[in-house]
């Protein structure tokens, strides 16, 4: 059974940077996308970007790009979300969820991490 | 590329059964079959209840069935029950080669 445990909760300064990990057990990480979404409180869910480890390149959302940087490490089965240029709006429960179908860098997300809560306050 | 729209709330009594539409463009919803719905009590992760439109990981009950039709994808919940009392999101697969999720409908079983 895959599971992926997340990284402790967080709390930066604005115009800080936060890097979030995401670490896989119990089954293949190589070849199964890992995404990053997050939940502002009392808000929505946010696609920010994802990667397949095998292959490297990430792939972020508009909204994004030039703030994140989404990486993977096969060695230690561990995805890693950073996120730069923090503003107080950043503030939210960020997850790593994992696709359901290997070699699909965008697809249904059937595995979900825990959540780590990211808190930007001066 | 914006969010796809969702009814902020819907209702039901128990054994009745609701209807949550998602609505996309033809660069999302309307050009693939990578639509997925997702239950999210409060304070928990995400659960994945329908993929590709129409398909159930297992374990998920019968009771929830997806359908698409245009830019307009669809999560339909028979029988309702107090435990599907949640928050209910929409995902598509877009011609940017992006994830865009919808707004989010608060279920209520009243």
């Amino acid at each position: 059974q895959v599971q992926l445990v997340q990284s402790g909760a967080d709390v930066k300064k604005p115009g800080s940077s936060v890097k979030v990990s995401c670490k896989a057990s119990g089954g293949t990480f190589s070849t199964y996308a890992i995404s990053w979404v997050r939940q502002a409180p009392g808000q929505g869910l946010e696609w920010m970007g994802g990667i397949i480890p095998i292959f490297g390149t990430p792939n972020y959302a508009q909204k994004f790009q030039g703030r994140v940087t989404i990486t993977a490490d096969e060695s230690t089965s561990t995805a890693y979300m950073e996120l730069t240029s923090l503003r107080s709006e950043d503030t939210a429960v960020y997850y790593c969820a994992r696709v359901k179908e290997p070699l699909r860098l965008l697809d249904a997300f059937d595995i979900w991490g825990q959540g780590t809560v990211v808190t930007v306050s001066s | 590329q914006s969010a796809l729209t969702q009814p902020p709330s819907v209702s039901g009594s128990p054994g009745q059964s609701v209807t949550i539409s998602c609505t996309g463009t033809s660069s999302d919803v309307g050009s693939y079959n990578r639509v997925s719905w997702y239950q999210q009590p409060p304070g928990t992760a995400p659960k994945l209840m329908i993929y590709e439109v129409s398909n159930r990981p297992s374990g998920v009950p019968d009771r929830f069935s997806g359908s698409k039709s245009g830019n307009t994808a669809s999560l339909t919940i028979s029988g309702l029950q107090a435990e599907d009392e949640a928050d209910y999101y929409c995902t598509s697969y877009t011609s940017s080669s992006t994830v865009v999720f919808g707004g989010g409908t608060k279920l209520t079983v009243l």
